[in-house]
């Protein structure tokens, strides 16, 4: 069964520091990873997918197959970045979620 | 852009009571699907569904848990008989295909 991991629940940085969410995987295919973002009080929206490589407001991820990771980078962070960010992997029609990182950008 | 639009934001019953979550996905999606999200806990699946069935459930959608398409655009899900553990963010999803999920802005359960 697939599995995605968020070892850390809480993560916080200051503003221009980089920062790196970390996101690990266990699948037996070829996985489709996504990361989303939720911010206070909205709906999840979907930051990035592994097969479209871009960056979007700055973020970007590369899956390491043989890592089996995916984890979410920014060089400088910024304060409307604190969010709830979760590491998504889809099989078939499911969607399975990471636990969720909580990042904080302070001033 | 279209958004997947969900009703009540809050819903608030009593144990034992049938309660029905609304959805309206984006209108030319295929698929559908229902998540949770209990406070302080991950997303998780709650079942999938496309051309008019499920297409897949997970272990926590048993049978006091239906889904169903009444018309062209509502995606309802119902609880028979809540408990209080079926308190909880529900969230409603649509996607045309390979396309990825959009979200609706959920409605939060209260059993009392």
């Amino acid at each position: 069964a697939q599995r995605v991991t968020q070892p850390e629940k809480l993560l916080s940085v200051f503003k221009g520091a980089p920062v790196e969410l970390k996101c690990n995987y266990s699948y037996s295919g070829s996985p489709e990873l996504f990361w989303y973002v939720q911010y206070s009080r909205q709906r999840l929206q979907l930051l990035l997918r592994h097969i479209s490589r871009e960056s979007i407001k700055g973020f970007t991820a590369d899956l390491n197959k043989g890592e089996t990771s995916f984890h979410l980078k920014k060089p400088f962070a910024q304060e409307e970045d604190s969010a709830m960010y979760y590491c998504a992997l889809r099989k078939n029609s499911r969607l399975t979620f990471g636990e969720g990182t909580q990042l904080t950008v302070n001033p | 852009e279209p958004e997947v639009t969900q009703t009540p934001s809050h819903q608030v019953t009593q144990m034992g009571q049938e309660v029905i979550l609304r959805c309206v996905p984006i209108s030319n999606h295929l698929y559908f699907y229902w998540y949770r999200q209990i406070l302080g806990q991950k997303v998780e699946f709650l079942v999938s569904f496309y051309n008019n069935e499920i297409s897949e459930k997970s272990e926590i959608f048993d049978d006091q848990f239906s889904v169903e398409r009444p018309d062209g655009s509502n995606f309802t899900l119902k609880i028979r008989s809540t408990k209080l553990e079926d308190s909880a963010m529900y969230f409603c999803a649509s996607t045309g295909g390979n396309s990825p999920l959009h979200f609706g802005n959920g409605t939060r359960l209260t059993v009392t």
